[in-house]
């Protein structure tokens, strides 16, 4: 079934340390993302990628690194991990970015930090 | 700054009909989409209107008036399962998405 996959559904991890959420998607989307959902807040956008081998940063990037080797891998990276980074991860594609199509969105990241 | 404004929660009735509103103030407008969002599930597209009007989808509708700078989500028939956060968002003239924060339906039997 053609999608978004997000790895790992689920993590806690310790102050400091380095993480890396997996995305992949199989739809040969050009555009993806990395949003954040926290409580009470809309989806923020960490970064983004308009097509492979290009990635701009969204309205919270600090703290978060991201690539894009190819069309179909978009890792998010948190350096060194701080509490207020814990949150709800989706990872997001669509056919272009500045389209009027839909977003597809991964099935989220559960991330905390402590 | 950039403004997207929706009710944090309501409350209807199953097979009631409800309306869910969205304002925004954004730097230009290119369209404004309608997701729905499960408790610990991904958000999914329900609609997309970019003129002014209605748009019908089954029990869903949506509408949008540019020169109001709002919108609204209609669901007929509620059943149970349509118990979920709904969101707006706006694409502005740069092509970004604009979100809201969502707004929580509770169905009671």
């Amino acid at each position: 079934i053609a999608g978004i996959t997000q790895a790992p559904t689920s993590q806690i991890l310790a102050a400091g340390r380095r993480m890396t959420l997996r995305c992949t998607q199989d739809m040969r989307h050009n555009a993806m993302y990395w949003y954040r959902q926290d409580l009470g807040l809309g989806l923020r956008l960490i970064h983004y990628s308009n097509t492979a081998g290009t990635t701009g940063k969204g309205e919270v990037p600090d703290g978060y690194s991201v690539s894009r080797a190819n069309t179909d891998d978009f890792p998010l990276t948190l350096a060194s991990a701080v509490p207020s980074q814990t949150s709800v991860y989706f990872c997001a594609s669509s056919e272009d970015r500045g389209s009027t199509g839909e977003l597809f969105f991964g099935e989220g990241s559960r991330l905390t930090v402590l | 700054g950039q403004n997207i404004d929706q009710p944090t929660e309501m409350t209807a009735t199953e097979g009631a009909i409800v309306q869910i509103n969205c304002t925004y103030q954004t730097s230009g407008f290119n369209g404004l989409f309608w997701y729905q969002q499960h408790a610990g599930e991904a958000p999914t597209f329900l609609s997309y209107n970019v003129l002014d009007g209605l748009e019908e989808k089954g029990r869903f509708s949506s509408f949008l008036s540019r020169s109001k700078g709002y919108s609204y989500l209609l669901l007929k028939e509620l059943q149970m399962k349509d118990s979920a956060s709904y969101l707006c968002a706006v694409t502005d003239s740069n092509y970004q998405l604009i979100w809201g924060a969502g707004t929580k339906l509770i169905i009671k039997p």
